[in-house]
């Protein structure tokens, strides 16, 4: 069973837009949940993670996500997009359940236009 | 702050060829992971080291692949014989290992993209 999904392989947003990036989860427990982003022949950065707390996590460059529950769901947001933003961007999900395995899902390619 | 090493950041072989990758983690930090990214996907934990301990190696193929972090510092991943499949970018990460259960952040090395002719 997958554990972390990413349901859009692209979005494509215009520059100064709001933009969102999906991920739902799927894990025994209480999840940990991460963002990172993936810029051409780079390794990847982290943006953000929910460990406890409050539902809405801020993390690096203006980025945001807000952890729901009840649709499992920890969908990454920033209200005004850069060209810059354009990358590869990744939700994980540790599962603390299963010796604390760390699942990515498949990425989501960012496209912001001028 | 350095961040992780990874050397070589290239390599071109020919299959059924060894092949070795290198990881200096971030200074202080006890939990080590390889990872393989094929294009356009996720990340894929090979191994996960805390200190010189193999915690999970479940994904690691253990007929080809092998890994090694002696002192519980640097790392090596090494690939014998390589296959065609194998062409991919290995990643190495590390972290403090210091959060409960696995509440810690990984931190990403650039990578090593393995073509294997």
């Amino acid at each position: 069973a997958q554990s972390v999904a990413q349901p859009e392989d692209q979005v494509n947003v215009a520059e100064g837009n709001p933009l969102t990036v999906k991920c739902t989860y799927s894990v025994s427990g209480n999840p940990y949940l991460f963002w990172y982003v993936q810029y051409p022949n780079r390794g990847l950065q982290f943006l953000l993670k929910y460990i406890t707390g409050d539902n809405l996590v801020k993390g690096s460059y203006g980025f945001e996500a807000e952890f729901n529950k009840s649709q499992t769901s920890f969908h990454l947001k920033k209200p005004s997009a850069l060209v810059s933003d354009s990358a590869l961007y990744f939700c994980a999900v540790r599962d603390v359940y299963n010796f604390n395995k760390f699942y990515f899902g498949s990425g989501t390619k960012l496209n912001v236009k001028p | 702050e350095a961040g992780v090493v990874q050397s070589p950041r290239y390599k071109i072989i020919e299959k059924k060829q060894p092949v070795a990758f290198w990881c200096n983690p971030i200074s202080g930090h006890n939990t080590l992971y390889w990872y393989l990214q094929n294009l356009g996907q996720g990340p894929e934990l090979l191994i996960r080291y805390e200190n010189e301990e193999a915690v999970d190696d479940s994904q690691l193929p253990k007929d080809r692949f092998s890994a090694e972090r002696l002192k519980g510092v640097d790392s090596t991943l090494k690939i014998q014989p390589a296959e065609l499949g194998d062409s991919a970018v290995y990643l190495c990460a590390s972290s403090l290992g210091d959060e409960a259960y696995g509440a810690d952040t990984q931190y990403f090395g650039p990578g090593t993209r393995l073509t294997v002719l």
